[in-house]
């Protein structure tokens, strides 16, 4: 297994500017997790989805952040208008669903956003 | 956001030592991983506690999931280099499936 994807690994842009960060979850599993790591607040969820359908949205910053789950291989998290403090590193992870619990997170390889 | 106490916040020591850390919370988890994070990696995950007193091991490492089900704490022993990293507890909210992350502890491992 190819293990969770997320494009690109690395993002610089200006701030003001659409950032669109994308996620592969492994095949099969049906939560999605969207974090932010940054050194003062450390690793935070912003959104999870369960089957494709968002179920809690209460990390996500502010309205500027949206994400969304087309279909079950494929989540975007956009940032519209980006700003300096939106600098961090952004993971993805998936979990499946065994026995009526989330199984373990498996996480992505990030996708670091710097914005200037 | 909501964080888990982890401690310590870093350490050093010397290649052979065995190493403990711990997290806490005000808070009840169904469900507690260990994870180690690599520079420029995303956390992979070591271990993962599914009962309160449940005691794994994976290899070298050890981790125990607290009777209260509000602490957990992961040993390494005889530590070797490629031990370095960040390792982060994170543990999951009863009744719901969210993750909350400690704050990670800083090893460093002195050849």
């Amino acid at each position: 297994d190819a293990g969770v994807i997320q494009s690109p690994r690395h993002e610089v842009t200006e701030m003001g500017q659409e950032v669109t960060l994308r996620c592969k979850p492994i095949s099969g599993h049906d939560y999605l997790f969207w974090y932010r790591q940054t050194m003062m607040r450390g690793l935070e969820l912003l959104i999870y989805f369960n089957n494709n359908v968002p179920i809690d949205d209460s990390g996500m910053p502010e309205d500027r952040f949206s994400a969304k789950m087309p279909n079950a291989s494929f989540s975007t998290l956009k940032i519209q208008p980006s700003e300096p403090r939106d600098s961090a590193v952004y993971f993805c992870a998936s979990s499946s669903t065994l026995r009526g619990r989330t199984d373990t997170q498996y996480f992505g390889p990030g996708t670091r956003l710097t914005v200037l | 956001g909501q964080q888990l106490n982890q401690s310590p916040q870093s350490m050093f020591i010397q290649e052979g030592e065995d190493v403990s850390m711990n997290c806490t919370s005000s808070s009840i988890f169904n469900t507690w991983l260990w994870y180690k994070q690599d520079p420029g990696e995303g956390p992979v995950l070591l271990i993962a506690l599914y009962k309160a007193g449940e005691l794994t091991s994976n290899g070298r490492l050890t981790a125990q999931f607290g009777i209260t089900r509000k602490d957990s704490f992961l040993n390494i022993s005889a530590s070797i280099p490629s031990d370095v990293g960040i390792y982060f507890c994170a543990g999951q909210l009863m009744g719901t499936y969210k993750y909350i992350f400690g704050t990670g502890t800083r090893l460093k491992v002195l050849a």
